[in-house]
């Protein structure tokens, strides 16, 4: 069974452009969710969605958002980058939602603003 | 709100040493708890998991056991190997997203 496929694995891109990453879930996973880690703040809950609707959101301003398809595969979009928002960004697939579920996790985007 | 809480690190070892990784959480309601471990250039694999009290999550000789009474879940494994170097992280989750913690490096000699 594939696991969690995140492309692309590295981007390098300019203050001010935007960026979308994209996130392939492990099959029949419902659940997408996404988070920021960086060595100063540590993992940080970015957004999480299910059957194509966003669930919960974490604190990033709205420059952050992202989507879910019909087909569980989702994407999220940062616009006008900053150099803050170079870090590594982790999609997780979950089978369902609620405390129980196990989520995992893919290999990241390494995303460098410069 | 809810928090986890784990040891600073480097921890830093001597292959077959006996591992101890503290973790505390501070949760409302009945929260599961994860640990995660992280190797160099990846992302996040789910090393074992617990979803109630005195629940025992295992795996690859590692486990922890789900203490409501000390809010705690500490990582153990009794010999640990020089492949075992890597980050770990605690994370707990109550209905909705992954809480962690800061992660503690753990580095393994031969």
């Amino acid at each position: 069974k594939a696991g969690v496929t995140q492309t692309p694995r590295y981007l390098i891109k300019t203050r001010g452009q935007q960026v979308t990453l994209s996130c392939s879930p492990i099959s029949g996973h419902r659940s997408v969710s996404w988070y920021q880690q960086t060595p100063g703040q540590g993992l940080q809950f970015l957004f999480e969605y299910f059957s194509e609707t966003q669930r919960n959101k974490g604190n990033f301003p709205g420059r952050f958002s992202g989507r879910q398809f019909s087909n569980s595969r989702s994407e999220m979009n940062v616009s006008t980058l900053e150099l803050g928002d170079s870090a590594l960004y982790l999609c997780a697939s979950s089978l369902a939602i609620g405390a129980n579920t196990e989520a995992f996790f893919g290999q990241g985007t390494r995303l460098t603003v410069v | 709100g809810n928090s986890v809480t784990q040891m600073e690190g480097p921890v830093t070892l001597s292959e077959e040493a006996f591992l101890t990784i503290n973790c505390t959480y501070t949760a409302t309601g009945y929260p599961s708890l994860f640990w995660y471990v992280q190797y160099p250039g990846e992302g996040l694999q789910l090393l074992l998991k617990a979803t109630k009290a005195d629940d025992k999550g295992s795996n690859k000789g590692f486990e922890a056991t789900y203490r409501k009474e000390t809010t705690s879940f500490h990582l153990e494994k009794g010999s640990v190997q020089v492949s075992d170097s890597a980050v770990y992280f605690c994370a707990l989750r109550n209905t909705d997203k992954l809480i962690f913690g800061t992660g503690t490096r753990l580095q393994v000699f031969p």
